[in-house]
């Protein structure tokens, strides 16, 4: 029974498209996450929201749009697509977003831009 | 600038040994810490953490064992299991900020 879903696993697209990512938790948790993980496998937050309301955004640009239409969803929508965002994305949730609690993660989409 | 390192990026270690991971911080804000471990084409799972106000802690064959003076913290695996071959990343937060700050992760073999 998957915690944390992510859709889809894989995604190939041409440079200028717009693309989405799905999130879903079922872990009751109030507090979801997006990081990216780039070719040197460093993984580094996105953005966090707290029952739909966003609380971090790591200086990432306009072209990536959060949306949380519930406390259980956070997509991830990217328009213009460049070359520079081919990588992996993860999505995780916590429980309410305090600093002492485990993240927990989905296994990832891996975009890669033509 | 890396707040969390882990200057191994692998390491080898047969079956029953002692597998000793390790992660150097700079951030003195950080007071909470985290292992994850993760396998090819998966997410990264949680695997034991600890706070600031301890040195050690104990999850069955796991141990996590903190040095503030130094920044420093260290996974111990005991006995090592074929099973355990993976990427594991330290990770950190600071009280009041709810983001996780990673390291690059070090990939261990553990062989039969």
């Amino acid at each position: 029974d998957t915690a944390v879903s992510q859709t889809p696993k894989y995604l190939v697209t041409q440079m200028g498209n717009d693309k989405s990512i799905k999130c879903e938790q079922n872990l009751g948790h109030d507090t979801m996450y997006w990081y990216k993980q780039d070719s040197k496998k460093f993984l580094k937050i996105m953005f966090s929201y707290n029952n739909k309301e966003l609380i971090i955004n790591e200086t990432v640009p306009n072209r990536f749009s959060p949306k949380s239409p519930d406390k259980a969803h956070l997509n991830l929508h990217i328009n213009s697509l460049e070359l520079g965002d081919s990588a992996v994305y993860f999505c995780a949730s916590s429980q309410d977003g305090s600093s002492n609690q485990p993240q927990h993660f989905g296994d990832g989409t891996r975009l890669s831009i033509l | 600038d890396q707040q969390v390192k882990q200057n191994s990026p692998s390491l080898s270690v047969q079956e029953g040994r002692i597998s000793i991971l390790n992660c150097d911080y700079t951030n003195s804000m950080f007071d909470y810490f985290l292992w994850y471990k993760k396998y090819p084409a998966e997410g990264p799972t949680f695997l034991i953490s600890i706070s600031s106000i301890k040195d050690k802690n104990e999850d069955g064959r796991f141990t996590v064992f903190l040095n503030k003076s130094a920044k420093h913290l260290s996974l111990h695996i005991v006995p090592s299991q074929p099973g355990d071959s993976a990427v594991y990343f330290c990770a950190a937060s600071a009280l009041g900020f709810q983001k996780l700050v990673f390291g690059t992760g070090t990939r261990l073999l553990v062989s039969p």
